[in-house]
């Protein structure tokens, strides 16, 4: 689904560089979300947003960050990663009560 | 915060036979109850979803079943193909403006010829 587009699709990054992950849409809705998926951990959220002044933590933000900077862009910043942020990387996309698009994900590596 | 849980984590059937996967919330006031699939490699997608005026909707092969009372929501597939192997999400929206968007586990689903 080229409605929501997440950039890069893979990153080997070393201990302590700063990374961002970037996602857009197209689709203009209001509600936009970072993921993050670890084998048998499911979808974990990291934060989200209503709009570009709203942005809410979610179940583990620690050690992340989060810039809306226009209704169709969110990104994703790790500031200083480490190897246990290894990790698929989704962005997610929806408006209230209905379903969410998923960008293709980004698979981040820290080494 | 939510709590989602999703049952069982792997499932394992054979081709025709039929799968149900369960997932448990505990916020009442979510109103909206979606599945989704992912294949390997691939972004997780909506396969049904249901809201919580109604009991029971079905698409074809597959149907999900919301108990409000007791909090908890079903997945069914019937007859079952080897192209539904994948991994199986819930999700559950919560708190303010049913913003909140959070997953179960997930379940593996493997689909024997």
């Amino acid at each position: 689904d080229a409605d929501v587009t997440q950039t890069p699709r893979n990153r080997i990054t070393k201990t302590g560089k700063r990374i961002m992950l970037e996602c857009s849409q197209t689709k203009g809705h209001d509600r936009m979300y970072w993921y993050r998926q670890d084998p048998g951990l499911g979808l974990q959220l990291i934060y989200y947003s209503f709009d570009v002044k709203d942005i809410n933590k979610g179940e583990i933000s620690d050690g992340y960050s989060v810039s809306r900077q226009a209704q169709a862009k969110f990104s994703l910043s790790l500031e200083s990663a480490i190897p246990n942020q290894t990790a698929l990387y989704f962005c997610a996309t929806r408006v209230m009560n209905t379903e969410a698009f998923f960008g293709q994900g980004t698979r981040l590596t820290v080494v | 915060g939510e709590n989602v849980e999703q049952h069982p984590s792997t499932l394992s059937v054979q081709e025709g036979d039929s799968a149900v996967i369960k997932c448990t919330y505990s916020d009442s006031a979510s109103n909206y109850f979606p599945w989704y699939k992912q294949e390997l490699g691939k972004r997780p997608q909506l396969i049904i979803d249901i809201r919580s005026n109604v009991g029971e909707k079905k698409d074809q092969r597959i149907a999900v079943t919301l108990n409000k009372t007791a909090k908890h929501f079903s997945l069914h597939i019937t007859e079952t193909q080897p192209e539904d192997s994948a991994v199986y999400f819930c999700a559950v929206p919560y708190g303010g403006s049913q913003g909140n968007l959070i997953f179960g586990k997930g379940t593996k689903l493997s689909v024997k010829p």
